[in-house]
């Protein structure tokens, strides 16, 4: 079983302020990384792929850089909203996906 | 309409129950996957399916089942619930010819096994 890890667990940030967070898993075998996002009542949605050494992905203000060298990837939000408020999960593998607990973001207005 | 849907979405069942949870996808894709989903842990897989005729256990198959009857649709049973099945469950797809397996999620169903 992979070991995916992802810290803090939990963390309240105010609206406006910029946050990041750490997807750490083995650097041996890698494949691609995923970043989801999972808002309470709905379900999980892909945010990012991650597939190369260096790589860096954007969406809006959420972007997220990956180092395979030494395992592990940040996803950083930029300038947090309300609408930020969500679970965040990575998952590491290739046919199959081992998800970390996740960080649960809560953005205080 | 959503793309991968999971019946039901809330079921309350007790000990010793034989209990189905049933996904329909419309993506046509051709993996689908049964997580289940604990507080303070990560999404499980519990059994995943390749093509109609291929079924694999995932990290925590035991007390489980699948049935792929066709390939939109996968269903896990609990041929004896029990109270630490509960849990929320989400059925997943993918694309085998999509590059790096991205999966789509159902709504998930929570059981409570009393």
């Amino acid at each position: 079983i992979l070991n995916v890890e992802q810290s803090p667990q939990s963390l309240h940030v105010q609206e406006g302020d910029s946050t990041n967070f750490t997807c750490s898993f083995p650097s041996s075998n890698f494949y691609a990384l995923h970043w989801y996002r999972w808002e309470t009542a709905k379900s999980p949605e892909a945010l990012f792929v991650m597939t190369l050494n260096g790589d860096e992905k954007k969406k809006g203000r959420i972007s997220a850089t990956l180092n395979t060298k030494e395992g592990y990837s940040y996803l950083y939000i930029k300038g947090s909203q309300p609408e930020d408020s969500a679970t965040y999960l990575c998952a590491f593998g290739n046919e199959k996906l081992t998800f970390g607990t996740g960080t649960r973001l809560t953005i205080i207005p | 309409d959503a793309d991968v849907t999971q019946t039901p979405r809330n079921r309350i069942t007790k000990t010793g129950k034989r209990i189905m949870l049933e996904c329909s996808q419309t993506k046509g894709h051709d993996r689908m996957y049964w997580y289940r989903q604990d507080p303070g842990l990560g999404l499980r897989l519990i059994y995943y399916s390749f093509d109609v005729k291929d079924i694999n256990k995932g990290e925590i198959s035991d007390g489980y089942s699948v049935s792929r009857q066709a390939q939109a649709k996968f269903s896990l049973s609990l041929e004896s619930a029990i109270p630490n099945q509960t849990a929320l469950y989400f059925c997943a797809t993918s694309d085998q010819r999509a590059s790096y397996n991205e999966q789509f999620f159902g709504p998930g169903t929570r059981l409570t096994v009393l």
